[in-house]
């Protein structure tokens, strides 16, 4: 079955300071990868995907993530942390396009 | 573009009754989903449609759920006989076809809590 862990149930970072959250899947083809941001409260804005090309992926608020199919990892990473991206981060793969799995999430906590 | 909505944001109920959610889809959007989170864990997929057609509901957690999506617009997701497990945060996404990858943009919510 597709599954999706996020090691890291939390993490601290002081605010400028860079970011790495880790994501790692396990799924039968060529997976296509999403990061997820919840603030509190709200519902899941979506960040950046994958799902062909470049390993790269370039994601809105500066976020950016690297597909590592060798690896079985998707891990986001942001070069300075704001205050602004304490939240909780989820990664998820896509179901054979019926739905997504998700992983436990990553919370973010950022120190002034 | 409005977004996905929910309603209500808040439920709060009592053990043994009936509550519906709604959840209105982006516009044109022709998949809907929902999926349940609870503190602490990522979104657990409940069903979703493919305009009216209900294409996955094995996964809902049991026969006191249901959802339907009458004319392929909103959707609504009840729960008969609610217990105090049922507590947890009820999320609805639209994405605009059937296309792998396609992304899925979510609602802020429905928070039930059952007393």
């Amino acid at each position: 079955a597709q599954s999706v862990t996020q090691p890291d149930i939390h993490i601290t970072v002081s605010e400028g300071a860079s970011l790495e959250l880790r994501c790692n899947y396990s799924y039968g083809a060529t997976p296509y990868l999403f990061w997820y941001v919840q603030s509190p409260g709200q519902g899941l804005q979506l960040l950046l995907k994958y799902f062909s090309g470049d390993t790269l992926v370039q994601g809105i608020k500066g976020f950016e993530a690297e597909f590592k199919r060798s690896q079985s990892s998707f891990n986001l990473r942001k070069p300075s942390v704001h205050w602004s991206d304490a939240a909780e981060y989820f990664c998820a793969v896509d179901n054979y396009g019926q739905n997504f799995v998700f992983g436990p999430g990553t919370r973010l906590s950022v120190l002034p | 573009d409005t977004g996905v909505s929910q309603d209500p944001r808040h439920k709060i109920t009592k053990r043994g009754q009936n509550v519906t959610f709604r959840c209105d889809p982006i516009s044109e959007h022709n998949r809907l989903y929902w999926y349940r989170q609870t503190l602490g864990q990522g979104p657990e997929f409940l069903t979703y449609f493919q305009n009216e057609a209900q294409l996955e509901k094995s996964r809902l957690l049991s026969d006191r759920f249901s959802a339907e999506r009458p004319k392929g617009s909103f959707s609504t997701l009840e729960i008969q006989r609610t217990e105090q497990g049922d507590s947890a945060m009820y999320l609805c996404a639209s994405s605009q076809d059937s296309r792998a990858a396609d992304t899925q943009y979510f609602g802020p919510g429905t928070r039930l809590t059952v007393l």
